[in-house]
Formats: structure tokens, sequence, C-alpha cells
């Protein structure tokens, strides 16, 4: 069974300082992996979208990567702001049509 | 274009009680989804579909039921309801699933509160 663990749990820091938030899944046969955004109370957002066959996927001052061999992928948050506070999870697919399997998530403070 | 819409945003219901959460999505996904989130343990999935008269079980089906007789609502019943249901419910479509899986699109949650 796929499972997926996110490192830290939860981050606080100053605005615009650079940032890591980490994944890692157990099985390594995936087809993609993505991130999502979820603001209190509110849906999730999807953030990016990487293909196995891809190793990093960019939006603005976001960027992801993915190492399938290693189970690994990271977010990496250029420049925050405090417009970036919310909790970031990561999910990948279970395999057919079996939906996604979650982390649970990092929530990410960054204070002004 | 309003992508995924669930409806109602909050609900209370009494132990014993039965609702049903509607899902509605416009973007002729052939996949929807139903999950539901606890504080602190991430989304676990309820059940799928794979198109209109298909249905299956997620990890966390007890308690719930659906149906899929259009593309566009995959509705979820809860029969007596119960405290353990307390929980955010999520909605999810996607168009194409397994080695050419495109991005899942979720809808606002619906906060089920049972008391």
């Amino acid at each position: 069974k796929q499972e997926v663990t996110q490192i830290p749990a939860a981050l606080s820091v100053p605005e615009g300082e650079n940032l890591v938030l980490n994944c890692s899944f157990t099985d390594s046969a995936i087809y993609n992996l993505q991130w999502f955004r979820q603001d209190p109370g509110k849906g999730l957002t999807s953030l990016l979208l990487i293909q196995s066959s891809q190793r990093e996927q960019t939006s603005g001052r976001l960027n992801a990567s993915l190492d399938k061999s290693s189970g690994r992928s990271t977010l990496y948050i250029a420049a925050s702001q405090p417009g970036d506070s919310a909790t970031y999870l990561c999910a990948v697919p279970g395999g057919g049509a079996d939906g996604l399997t979650f982390g649970k998530g990092t929530h990410l403070i960054i204070q002004p | 274009n309003a992508g995924v819409t669930q409806t109602p945003k909050f609900r209370i219901l009494k132990i014993g009680q039965s609702m049903t959460l509607q899902c509605t999505q416009d973007m002729n996904h052939n996949y929807m989804y139903w999950y539901r989130q606890d504080p602190g343990m991430g989304l676990k999935l309820i059940y799928y579909s794979v198109g209109a008269g298909i249905t299956d079980k997620g990890e966390v089906p007890n308690g719930y039921n659906v149906s899929r007789s259009t593309t566009e609502d995959f509705p979820l019943r809860l029969e007596l309801a119960a405290p353990s249901q307390t929980s955010v419910y999520f909605c999810a479509s996607s168009p194409v699933v397994g080695r050419f899986n495109t991005e899942a699109f979720f809808g606002q949650g619906t906060r089920l509160t049972v008391v």
C-alpha cells in the first residue's frame, strides 16, 4: 500500500526566505505526483503536476522536483510571501482509477 | 466554467439522520471521487467512479453510498449519521487517470458535524 510522508509537519519562517518542503512515497511505481495548496476552510488548489518522465516542474516562484528512484519530491518556494501561508499537500495516484494517496501536509506560516 | 461544485458548504446532523452531499462538475470528466479529511489525518478516499453507472469503494466506504447516473453528478449519501462521520468532505474529478493522468480538480468542501 502506498504511503506518503511530508516533512516538516509545520514550518514558520520570516518573509523573503527560500524554503523547501519534502514529500516521500513508498511505492516508486507512480505515473506522476501532484502538489496542492489548501487555505483554511477551503478546498484544494492544484499547484504543480509532475509526470514520471519529468524531473522538475516550475510555476512562478514554485519549483517541484521528482526523484522516482528514491521516492522523493521537493517543493521549493522562492522569496516567500505572507500570501504563501497555507497547508501544502503532495499526492500520488494509487494506480488505475482508485484516486490519490495524500500526505498529511506541511502547514506553512510566512511571518511578515 | 464552474469546475467542481459541492453543496451544502456546512451542515449539522443529529445522530441517526441521513443526508446527501451533492457534487457536480461541468468539465465532462469521467473520473470522480469522494474524500474525507480529518484533522491531522490527510485525505482518505471514500468512493470513486470511472463513469456513469460505475462506482467502486475506496479506503473508507463504510457508512456511505454513492450513485453516478450522469457524467456530471456524483452524490454521496450518508445513512444513519454517526459522530465518526464528522469531517470535511471533498469531491474531485479528473479527465484521465493512470499513465496519462492529468491533474485532479477539487470542490470547496462540505463541513459536516454530527451531534
